[in-house]
């Protein structure tokens, strides 16, 4: 059975870091895309971009390059999004979702992560 | 790189049917058939109801059906029941390895 865990809620305070984690199991780990997308409280779904765990190649939607970094370490089956420096207006639930699809081909999301929740206050 | 254009609300009684339009540009969705939809309940991570504009997942019900004509992509849910009562998201690949969803419709079961 396909599943993609995520790390638990976090709270943290402006200007502090943070990498949140997604856990794939039940397939092969490096042959499908695995994307991030926000849901800010009360709002629609974001796309933020994807990385290709078999080699890391992030792609970022230009909305989030250079906000966020997306990695992953294909050994323990995990993606991350991470943050150098946490803003208020970062406070938003994290999904991750994997790509159906096969030699590097995306075709829609299939199974998706349970959501992270992620708030900044100060 | 805009989110796709859906309607805010639609609404519906139960047995009737519904449409929600899903607009984008000649970049994404006139271009590309990997438009997909999803349900989101409250509280819930999105499913999947449609994939490659007009095809369905195994184990979501056939009162679930898509098309495209254009920019613009629909989802049609027939024989309205009170379970889909959610959040409807489309997406479409954008070209370059990116992505965008549409602003998102709430379905109403009156």
């Amino acid at each position: 059975e396909v599943q993609l865990v995520q790390s638990g809620a976090e709270v943290k305070k402006p200007g502090e870091s943070l990498k949140i984690s997604c856990k794939g199991s039940g397939y092969s780990f490096t042959s499908n895309w695995i994307g991030w997308v926000r849901q800010m409280p009360g709002k629609g779904l974001e796309w933020m971009g994807i990385i290709y765990p078999g080699d890391s190649d992030p792609r970022y939607s230009p909305s989030f390059q250079g906000q966020v970094t997306i990695s992953a370490d294909k050994s323990i089956s995990t993606a991350y999004l991470q943050w150098s420096s946490l803003k208020a207006s970062d406070t938003a639930m994290y999904y991750c979702a994997r790509y159906s699809g096969y030699d590097r081909r995306m075709y829609y999301f299939d199974y998706w992560g349970q959501g992270t929740l992620v708030t900044v206050s100060s | 790189q805009s989110a796709l254009t859906q309607p805010a609300s639609v609404s519906g009684s139960p047995g009737q049917s519904i449409t929600i339009s899903c607009t984008g540009t000649s970049s994404d969705v006139g271009t590309y058939n990997l438009v997909s939809w999803y349900q989101q309940h409250p509280g819930k991570a999105p499913k999947l109801m449609i994939y490659d504009a007009n095809k369905r997942p195994s184990g979501v019900s056939n009162r679930f059906s898509g098309s495209k004509s254009g920019n613009t992509a629909s989802l049609t849910i027939s024989g309205l029941q009170a379970e889909d009562e959610a959040d409807y998201y489309c997406c479409s690949y954008a070209g370059s390895s990116t992505w965008v969803f549409g602003g998102g419709t709430k379905l109403t079961v009156l």
